[in-house]
């Protein structure tokens, strides 16, 4: 089976600065893909953004990015500029073939 | 967009009640999941359809049952509702490929479901 960890609970950034979120997993899989989500208080889960786990490059959108660190199976990402409207739950995920596996989600507060 | 509804935000139904929740995405997928949510736990996977009228259990399934007649319907079924089953529901659908493998998730709105 596939893990997922999010060891920090709840975090919290100053609107403007940067924040990142750690995220570890274990797979036994060669090929899968790696996800963060943002679940806003009392909305929809959006996806943030996508790894994939053969591509060495990092993924960026916009102000998101992430740092995908293969050989020690860590997936963080990075939050630039941080806005009030990036306050949310964020949760890593790693999809292996026909499932996903969440992480326990990450409570993230931006200070005006 | 893909666009994926859920019938109820909130619910409140009685303990023994036979509960149906509906998920309906708009774009042609062919997996689709459901979820639920606990503060602490994240998601755990109750089912999943990769083609009408298939399903598969998930990682907690016990208490639940699925029907999907449709492509872009899939319903979550709890027979006889208990108060361990109030919680978050989730739905989610993906395009496929390979086969049965998942593609990124697009995920409804949610069902809030209290349980009394």
């Amino acid at each position: 089976a596939q893990t997922v960890t999010q060891s920090q609970p709840e975090m919290s950034v100053q609107e403007a600065e940067t924040v990142t979120l750690s995220c570890t997993y274990d797979t036994s899989e060669s090929d899968y893909y790696l996800f963060w989500y943002k679940q806003p208080p009392s909305r929809q889960m959006i996806l943030v953004i996508r790894q994939e786990a053969y591509k060495q490059q990092n993924a960026t959108e916009n102000r998101f990015s992430v740092n995908f660190q293969k050989a020690a199976k860590s997936f963080s990402l990075k939050i630039s500029d941080s806005q009030l409207g990036d306050a949310a739950m964020y949760f890593c995920a790693v999809n292996t073939g026909n499932q996903f596996y969440f992480g326990t989600g990450t409570s993230l507060t931006v200070i005006p | 967009d893909v666009k994926v509804t859920q019938s109820s935000r909130y619910l409140v139904k009685r303990t023994g009640e036979k509960v149906f929740l509906e998920c309906v995405q708009d774009m042609d997928h062919e997996n689709m999941f459901w979820y639920r949510q606990d503060p602490g736990l994240g998601l755990r996977l109750i089912y999943f359809s990769y083609d009408v009228k298939m399903k598969e259990k998930g990682d907690i399934p016990e208490g639940y049952s699925v029907s999907r007649e449709k492509k872009e319907r899939f319903s979550l079924i709890l027979e006889s509702a208990s108060t361990n089953q109030t919680s978050m529901y989730l739905c989610a659908s993906s395009l496929a490929w390979g086969g049965r493998n998942t593609d990124t998730q697009y995920f409804g709105p949610g069902t809030r479901l209290t349980v009394l």
